[in-house]
């Protein structure tokens, strides 16, 4: 069953420290990894995209890793400012030339406190 | 920031009532989606179309239909709603796909729809 898990589930965190959001998933065939960000009452905002081939990609003080062997990727938050408060959400796509199937996780709801 | 607007952004109304949930896109991409997200939940495709006059059904379920009568327009419609429709719809649209440039998601802001 293809499926996209997100650990952990919630993470509270001091402003100017740095934490990282793990994403484990079983999606095969395997196309590429997203993250996004998504305020509160907002759409999601794309931070990165790598396929198969990349193992890290960043994004200003976001940094996202990705291990295809073992279906794992972590998204690195550096300097946590308060503006970084929101939900954090892994998804994998199946196929590239075609947006194909999307799976979502559930997100991890990252809060800074100042 | 993605040119993808959805209307009203927040919705509170009464069992029985017809509603509809707009969508438009500036950016002239084929493909729009609708989306259902509870809180602290997935995103569950409800209804996408691959261009005008083309809708689908998605993974989940939903007593809503769509339309596609122009490119920048994909609006959802609730016949009647029912409690059980409180949740937030979001709205996205894809860029086409080509050599080197991957696909990419653009969501709109949502509408937060609660029915009493």
């Amino acid at each position: 069953k293809n499926q996209v898990e997100q650990s952990p589930q919630s993470l509270i965190i001091l402003e100017g420290k740095n934490c990282t959001l793990q994403c484990n998933y079983t999606v095969s065939p395997f196309s590429n990894l997203r993250w996004y960000k998504q305020d509160t009452g907002r759409g999601p905002v794309s931070l990165t995209i790598m396929t198969f081939s990349e193992n890290t990609k960043s994004n200003g003080r976001y940094t996202a890793t990705l291990d295809a062997d073992t279906k794992q990727s972590s998204l690195h938050i550096t300097a946590s400012q308060l503006s970084d408060s929101a939900s954090y959400i892994c998804v994998v796509s199946d196929r590239g030339s075609t947006l194909g199937r999307l799976y979502f996780g559930r997100g991890t709801q990252l809060t800074v406190w100042p | 920031e993605a040119d993808i607007y959805q209307t009203p952004r927040y919705l509170v109304i009464g069992t029985g009532k017809k509603i509809t949930l707009e969508c438009s896109q500036t950016m002239g991409h084929d493909k729009m989606y609708w989306y259902q997200q509870d809180p602290g939940m997935e995103l569950h495709l409800i209804h996408y179309s691959y261009g005008v006059n083309s809708t689908e059904k998605g993974d989940l379920s939903s007593e809503s239909t769509v339309s596609r009568i122009r490119t920048e327009h994909f609006p959802l419609t609730l016949e009647s709603a029912r409690p059980s429709h409180t949740s937030q719809y979001l709205c996205a649209s894809t860029n086409r796909g080509s050599s080197g440039r991957l696909v990419e998601q653009f969501f709109g802001p949502g509408t937060r729809l609660t029915v009493l």
